[in-house]
């Protein structure tokens, strides 16, 4: 177990709806980045919060937004869903934004979009 | 055109025998390129990390290579286990000002008795 846990572990939702995904990060971290993996395919990234701050993203349109908490916790939201938003969301924690340090990867949610 | 190519996309061996799988990337400034072991459904788990001035990481049967002058890894397993069965992700790192991450698509490795 790498100390980083998800919420929830599976979800249905429809076309149009919004979501919010939740993170815990392992103790200590202050960095998490936020992925999307398609079945079959390697993790998209999202964007990374550092501190509370947006510190990179990539191409995700501005429906994908995120937050970091004094905690460092985090949430994913995504707006208006759509059929192709249906992947497994994984968030990872890191002790630094910009060390080699191993990303710690939590388990995933499932979101499905019918 | 992904900037981070796996080879093989898949590959089946049997027990015991050993195995290497490629990964070229194209980005830059280069910081950090990881090699991680995905089992189905679950997040990623790290095998080893390598920076530009490294060119060979090990972590038990796992030894990574890094050419940063032609731009390619590989990760060679050694004697296969049936729990090898996975799939292995090259992931390259880049800080331009802000943090990004590239992952490729993954060699899914089945292995069999």
């Amino acid at each position: 177990e790498t100390g980083v846990t998800q919420s929830p572990t599976h979800l249905i939702k429809t076309r149009g709806q919004q979501v919010t995904l939740r993170c815990s990060s392992q103790s200590g971290h202050n960095t998490v980045s936020w992925y999307q993996q398609a079945l079959g395919q390697g993790p998209q990234f999202i964007f990374q919060y550092y501190r509370e701050e947006e510190n990179g993203r990539g191409n995700f349109p501005p429906r994908f937004s995120g937050l970091q908490f004094p905690n460092y916790s985090s949430e994913l939201n995504v707006n208006a869903l759509e059929l192709d938003d249906s992947a497994l969301y994984l968030c990872a924690s890191s002790p630094r934004v910009s060390s080699p340090d191993t990303q710690y990867f939590g388990p995933g949610t499932r979101l499905t979009v019918l | 055109k992904n900037q981070v190519e796996q080879s093989p996309q898949s590959l089946i061996i049997l027990e015991g025998k050993n195995c290497t799988l490629q990964c070229n990337y194209t980005v830059s400034p280069f910081s950090n390129l990881r090699w991680y072991k995905q089992d189905t459904g679950r997040g990623p788990v790290s095998l080893t990390i390598m920076t530009f001035s490294e060119n060979t990481k090990s972590n038990g049967r796992y030894t990574a290579t890094l050419d940063a002058d032609t731009k390619q890894s590989s990760l060679h397993i050694t004697a296969s286990q049936l729990s090898d069965s996975a799939s292995y992700i090259c992931v390259v790192s880049v800080n331009t000002g802000g943090f990004k991450t590239i992952f490729g698509a993954g060699t899914r490795l089945f292995v069999k008795a």
